[in-house]
């Protein structure tokens, strides 16, 4: 069964450092993709960044990359440059993919970070 | 706003009523999901529809609980006879076809019951 894993309940980071926010998954399918996204504390849930399974490269969007490393089944989510308005949960999310179709996301329970001035 | 919208945004009911929560997913979206957050937690899929099909429901309990896509108008997830264990944040998200499309949120509806 699908099983999404984040081992951080919170973290603290200073602002302007990087933080890397960890996900483990465990999934029998070859073909998946994984998802982080963030819920500030107002409360709405907001995409950041996707990687598939067969993608070789490392996904980035703005400051936001996420390491994958397929053997080790881990996923993890770096944000450079830390702002205060980055403080906010995270959660990693997977979704094993059905050619053409959608399909639901199994989630993390996520990470809240803390950016501190 | 072309985004996922969800009404109410927050919703109280005493116990053994009805609550409706209504969900209309981005423009050019076939594909609707509803996930359930309780507090402290993380999101918990219930339902996944396209129009007038249910294709996933096995996050759904299997009483009280029930789910819809018409082929006109919003997704509406219904709730009979709530009970105080059905207070929670209900979100809807919406996603086109394609593995690696996003599903893109709504802001949620905060359900309390009395």
């Amino acid at each position: 069964a699908q099983k999404i894993t984040q081992t951080q309940p919170g973290m603290f980071v200073q602002e302007k450092e990087a933080v890397t926010l960890d996900c483990t998954y465990d999934t029998s399918d070859q073909s998946y993709g994984l998802f982080w996204y963030k819920q500030p504390s107002s409360g709405e849930m907001i995409f950041l960044i996707y990687q598939g399974s067969y993608d070789e490269q490392n996904a980035t969007e703005g400051r936001y990359s996420l390491n994958f490393q397929k053997a080790r089944k881990s996923a993890n989510l770096v944000i450079s440059a830390s702002q205060l308005g980055d403080s906010a949960m995270y959660f990693c999310a997977m979704r094993e993919a059905f050619y053409n179709q959608g399909g639901k996301l199994i989630f993390g329970q996520g990470t809240e970070l803390s950016v501190k001035p | 706003n072309a985004g996922v919208m969800q009404n109410p945004r927050h919703l109280v009911r005493r116990r053994g009523q009805e609550a409706r929560l209504r969900c209309s997913p981005m423009k050019g979206h076939s594909h609707v999901y509803w996930y359930r957050q309780l507090p402290e937690e993380g999101l918990k899929f219930m339902v996944y529809l396209q129009k007038e099909n249910i294709i996933d429901e096995s996050g759904m309990p299997k009483e009280r609980f029930s789910a819809e896509f018409p082929k006109e108008g919003p997704s509406i997830l219904r709730i009979q006879q709530v009970v105080r264990g059905d207070s929670a944040a209900y979100f809807c998200a919406s996603s086109t076809t394609g593995v690696g499309q996003p599903q893109h949120f709504g802001d949620g509806t905060r359900l309390s019951i009395l």
